[in-house]
């Protein structure tokens, strides 16, 4: 059965830094590529990047480029989303999704989601 | 930046038909943009609906379908259920390389 478990939910203050994972299970882990969504509270998904996960090949949303990094250790099957200075209007819940690799092949397995609070 | 498009709202009625819909402030959209759906229920991550156009995700019921409609991409809920009652993103994929979300459409079953 394949899986996205993410890691569990942060509260953290402005300024800290941050790494939460996705990590798959039940399928070639290095064969596709991993997402990054936010949904801030009462709003809309919002795409931030993708890595694919046999090379490491990424690409930033111009909204997140520069604030983000999106990483992968394919050696556990995992990926991660850090912030090395997190601000109030990071809080926000964080969905890793799992997409084929053509990108006709489109987004199949959703990661249950991480919530991020940052408040001082 | 591009900005996706979608109803805020759309109502249907128990065992009706709505066709929700995803443009494009400049220009139309096409297959070449991969238009994706999702459903989102409150408090749950969000599930693939459709993807590359018309591709239905696995156990996804043929209630669901998509297509381009005109200038835009197109999501038909046919059969409306209550259970159908929740927000609905499509998303397109650029030519940069990046894929923008629309706005969501939230669905009322009523």
């Amino acid at each position: 059965e394949v899986q996205l478990v993410q890691s569990g939910a942060e509260v953290k203050k402005p300024g800290e830094s941050l790494k939460i994972s996705c990590q798959g299970s039940g399928y070639n882990f290095t064969n596709y590529w991993i997402n990054w969504v936010r949904q801030k509270p009462g709003k809309g998904l919002e795409w931030m990047g993708i890595i694919y996960a046999g090379d490491s090949d990424n690409t930033y949303s111009p909204s997140f480029q520069g604030q983000v990094t999106i990483s992968v250790d394919k050696s556990i099957n995992t990926a991660y989303l850090q912030w090395s200075s997190l601000k109030a209007s990071d809080t926000a819940m964080y969905y890793c999704a799992r997409r084929r690799i053509t990108v006709a092949g489109g987004i199949d397995y959703w990661g249950q989601g991480t919530l991020v609070t940052v408040s001082s | 930046q591009t900005v996706v498009t979608q109803e805020p709202s759309f109502s249907v009625s128990p065992g009706g038909t709505v066709t929700l819909t995803c443009g494009l402030s400049s220009g139309s959209v096409s297959s070449t943009y991969y238009p994706s759906w999702y459903q989102q229920t409150p408090g749950q991550a969000p599930r693939t609906l459709i993807y590359s156009t018309n591709i239905r995700s696995s156990g996804v019921p043929d209630r669901f379908s998509g297509s381009i409609l005109g200038n835009k991409a197109a999501l038909t809920i046919t059969g409306a259920q209550a259970d159908d009652e929740c927000d609905y993103y499509c998303v397109l994929y650029m030519a940069s390389g990046i894929w923008v979300f629309g706005g969501g459409t939230k669905l009322t079953v009523l």
